[in-house]
């Protein structure tokens, strides 16, 4: 089955610096990529999600980018805010197919 | 709209016994699961149901059942609780015949086996 490796499993960062977490996936077949963010205390929620068709996709300060070759994607969040403080988990799955597969997610932390 | 709805929020049990956690998606969604979260390990899927009238396991089943009672509702049973159990655990639903595997989730059941 799949496996999903992220790295790293906290990040500290200043706020308005760039904050990078990777992963990395062991099934070529998998073609859809979604990342949750997890505030404490809440549900994982969907903030992204990127395509095998697609090499790299933005949404205001976060960016996904996708190497199939290498089997590895990435999110970008550029100038960082407290708010942005939180569990990212990075996952991969066959698109139409139910399972998804998680990392073990990155606890990320902006200090003010 | 309330999404994915979990109960209950919080519960503590006793080494032994029995308990069922509710989940109910008003969504209209095929796919149901369960999770389990723990320090350090992600999300975990324990069960999931592809549609009404079906099952499968997860990656970490053992000690668990689950009835889909409906397209709505999709239970998880722990029929002799133990300590190994402590979690939080994490409803979901998708419909993957809607373009994609985005997966709403319920707000969790912190649940302590004592």
């Amino acid at each position: 089955g799949e496996n999903v490796e992220q790295h790293p499993s906290t990040l500290s960062v200043q706020e308005g610096d760039s904050a990078v977490i990777k992963c990395t996936y062991s099934d070529s077949a998998s073609n859809y990529f979604p990342w949750y963010k997890q505030e404490l205390g809440k549900r994982p929620q969907l903030i992204i999600d990127i395509r095998s068709n697609v090499g790299e996709k933005k949404d205001q300060r976060i960016a996904v980018t996708l190497n199939k070759t290498a089997k590895h994607f990435s999110l970008h969040i550029t100038e960082t805010q407290p708010e942005d403080s939180a569990v990212y988990f990075c996952a991969a799955s066959i698109q139409g197919y139910q399972k998804v597969t998680f990392g073990t997610g990155t606890k990320l932390q902006v200090i003010p | 709209n309330a999404g994915v709805t979990q109960t209950p929020k919080f519960q503590v049990l006793k080494t032994g016994q029995s308990m069922t956690l509710q989940c109910a998606q008003d969504m209209n969604h095929n796919s149901m699961y369960w999770y389990r979260q723990d320090p350090g390990m992600g999300l975990r899927l324990i069960y999931y149901s592809a549609s009404e009238g079906t099952t499968d396991k997860g990656e970490v089943p053992n000690g668990y059942n689950v009835s889909r009672l409906n397209k709505r509702e999709f239970s998880l049973r722990l029929e002799s609780a133990a300590p190994s159990q402590t979690s939080v655990y994490f409803c979901a639903s998708s419909d993957p015949a809607l373009g994609g595997t985005e997966a709403f989730f319920g707000q969790g059941t912190r649940l302590t086996v004592v």
